[in-house]
């Protein structure tokens, strides 16, 4: 069974950082590109980033290119967003989602809460 | 950017009844859309991809259609755990949801 767990969320001021893990299983993950996707309080979802199965090609939303940086561990079937510089306009619960045979996502994670706020 | 949209943003429906929401695209995608369901504190689900193939384990109640730029998600005989919030999600170019529809109970 596949699952994604998110984690590393919390309550941080304006201008600090964060970095977000998600642990993969079920599912042989350096086959895999990743996603990060957030949900913003009372607005719809976003895609935040990618990664390809190596770590070799990323790419971000406008919103957060420059600030958000991910990354992969293999070794660890792990997956991770560090987040600098952080908005109020980042807050938002954060998900992992597997990328599927095509560009679609197949499975998502639970989401882990990231609150920006002094 | 390729922007989604969806309608409508909200409706209220009983169970049994057949629902349809609609999403369009501002450029031409083909076929590359899927639709997702989402549930408060619930990871979201795949229930679309490709416009039109059913996700794995997804119900025969869920159908989707269309390409270019106009497709539709019909649910045909609403069940009580349908009851969410839908997306829509191109990947023609990078990726872009639309807004959602959430389904409520009348």
């Amino acid at each position: 069974e596949v699952q994604l767990v998110e984690s590393g969320g919390a309550v941080v001021q304006p201008g600090g950082s964060l970095r977000l893990s998600c642990a993969a299983s079920g599912f042989k993950f350096d086959d895999y590109t990743m996603h990060w996707v957030r949900l913003r309080p009372g607005k719809g979802l976003e895609w935040v980033s990618f990664i390809s199965w190596n770590g070799v090609s990323t790419n971000y939303a406008g919103s957060v290119e420059g600030r958000f940086t991910i990354s992969r561990d293999n070794k660890k079937n792990s997956l991770y967003l560090q987040m600098n510089s952080l908005r109020a306009e980042d807050t938002a619960l954060y998900y992992c989602a597997k990328r599927a045979d095509y560009n679609y996502f197949d499975y998502w994670g639970q989401g882990t809460m990231v609150t920006v706020s002094s | 950017d390729i922007q989604m949209t969806q309608s409508p943003s909200s409706l209220s429906a009983s169970v049994g009844d057949r629902v349809t929401i609609t999403c369009q695209a501002s450029q031409d995608i083909s076929d590359f859309l899927s639709w997702y369901q989402h549930k408060p504190g619930k990871a979201p689900k795949l229930l679309i991809y490709d416009a039109s193939h059913l996700g794995t384990g997804v119900p025969s109640r869920f159908s989707g259609s269309g390409s270019g730029t106009d497709f539709t998600l019909t649910i045909s005989g609403l069940q009580p755990e349908d009851f969410a919030t839908y997306y829509c999600q191109q990947y023609d170019t990078l990726y872009t949801f639309g807004p959602g529809t959430k389904v409520d109970i009348k």
